[in-house]
């Protein structure tokens, strides 16, 4: 598998409370992505980065930041987690190739449950 | 980007060809068409992908027609272990988002 480790992998925590993901690559990637995936809305993206301290918004960035301080960590950080937020994180990575394809490689998820 | 529509869900008998159809007629002249597949709770998994021709790899061939408003994936030889939700996704940018896919089921 691609260097990519999800951390942790099992969370339960309680509605309020900071939860900080961290999904951390050796593949030395530009982009690096986070996706919640919820029964019957499939993968959708959160936010992603594409570099150092470059971030960008996704289709559901509301209630989640996220931080890049060096290529192999990206970590996305519920500030007061909400039972909405219950979900299954995924984190990728990619780097585009010279003709601007971009293929995505995935972690193997970390599961989120608020109460 | 262009929008891109998967049949929900298709069966396939074990051993024999799974054709996964997706219609992308919106596509603009540098959007790439990728496939990629989620086996039950796993991370999505790479498939292929192609701009303007067809293009085969180790696990699949993917058709693109000249028009290039429309592609198929094609898994020669299915086995039980190829079902999963397979996505088509159509972007030339580097946000990707995913459908709903289509559920392929492999059946003995």
């Amino acid at each position: 598998d691609a260097g990519i480790t999800q951390s942790p992998r099992h969370k339960v925590t309680e509605t309020g409370t900071p939860v900080t993901l961290r999904c951390h690559q050796t593949e030395n990637h530009r982009y690096m992505y986070w996706y919640r995936q919820d029964p019957g809305h499939g993968l959708r993206l959160i936010h992603y980065s594409y570099g150092v301290k470059d971030t960008d918004k996704g289709e559901v960035s509301d209630g989640y930041s996220v931080s890049r301080s060096k290529t192999e960590d990206f970590l996305l950080t519920l500030e007061s987690a909400t039972s909405s937020q219950t979900s299954v994180y995924f984190c990728a990575i990619s780097e585009p190739d010279s003709s601007g394809a971009n293929v995505l490689t995935f972690g193997a998820g970390s599961r989120l449950t608020v109460l | 980007d262009a929008k891109t529509t998967q049949p929900t869900s298709m069966d396939c008998a074990e051993g024999r060809a799974a054709n996964l159809p997706c219609n992308h007629s919106t596509i603009s002249g540098n959007e790439y068409v990728y496939w990629y597949r989620q086996i039950h709770s796993q991370g999505p998994q790479y498939i292929i992908h192609g701009l303007k021709n067809n293009e085969t790899n180790e696990m699949a061939s993917l058709i693109i027609t000249e028009d290039r408003k429309s592609s198929t994936l094609i898994l020669p030889h299915a086995t039980l272990r190829d079902t999963a939700v397979y996505y088509c996704i159509v972007r030339k940018g580097y946000d990707m988002r995913f459908g709903a896919g289509t559920r392929l089921t492999v059946k003995p």
